[in-house]
């Protein structure tokens, strides 16, 4: 049972440009989150997703930040129009079962915007 | 909203003694708490955890205790090793007001073991 699959690792972009982030689960996991970290910082919240469903996005950006877990396929976080303020750390964890499980997290993708 | 509160920021402690990190949580809806170790530039990993049905429980040098009246529990680590150097992060997870789900992650605690 592979473990949470995360690509790229690193990822390049120039402002403006389009960063899309993917984020396979465990097998058997359908329950997805996404988070954020800065450099000597911590976990911050983005969005919690099921198959098909946003349970949650409150700590996301309203703008250019959106999320997705298709019915096949990895989830996606896309960031539209790239900002130097978006480098980061990006992880996402999976639980079989929602909250109350345990979370198992990807290695990260670290976004740099040049 | 909910919040999840972490103490210390950093923690040096010599070879062998012990190390206690504390949490305090918001909702009390909560009721399943996490503690991850992340080590420089690799991804959080689940070290121990705690249900909100049990006060204590103990994997060998690492211990988390729980308290539920006063929203907090706490990581200990006992005969600490310069390998316990990590980022230590507290978790907080149930269902919420909303009535959906998340875990809410303290701001970590930077232990530094030294030999």
């Amino acid at each position: 049972n592979a473990g949470v699959m995360q690509n790229p690792r690193h990822l390049v972009r120039r402002r403006g440009q389009e960063a899309r982030l993917r984020c396979s689960p465990m097998k058997g996991h359908s329950h997805v989150y996404w988070y954020r970290q800065l450099p000597e910082e911590g976990l911050k919240f983005m969005v919690y997703l099921q198959k098909e469903n946003i349970i949650d996005e409150s700590g996301m950006p309203k703008e250019r930040f959106s999320a997705e877990f298709p019915k096949e396929g990895p989830s996606i976080l896309r960031i539209q129009q790239v900002v130097r303020g978006d480098s980061a750390a990006y992880f996402c964890a999976s639980s079989p079962l929602g909250a109350g499980t345990e979370a198992f997290f990807g290695q990260g993708t670290r976004l740099t915007v040049v | 909203g909910e919040n999840v509160e972490q103490h210390p920021s950093t923690l040096s402690v010599q070879e062998g003694d012990s190390a206690v990190i504390k949490c305090t949580y918001s909702d009390s809806a909560s009721n399943y708490f996490p503690w991850y170790k992340q080590e420089l530039g690799k991804r959080p990993q689940l070290i121990i955890d705690i249900r909100s049905n049990v006060g204590e429980k103990k994997d060998q040098r690492i211990a988390v205790t729980l308290n539920k009246t006063a929203k907090h529990f706490s990581l200990h680590i006992t005969e600490t090793q310069p390998e316990d150097s990590a980022v230590y992060f507290c978790a907080a997870s149930g269902v919420n007001t909303s009535g959906t789900y998340k875990y809410i992650f303290g701001t970590g605690t930077r232990l530094k073991v030294l030999a």
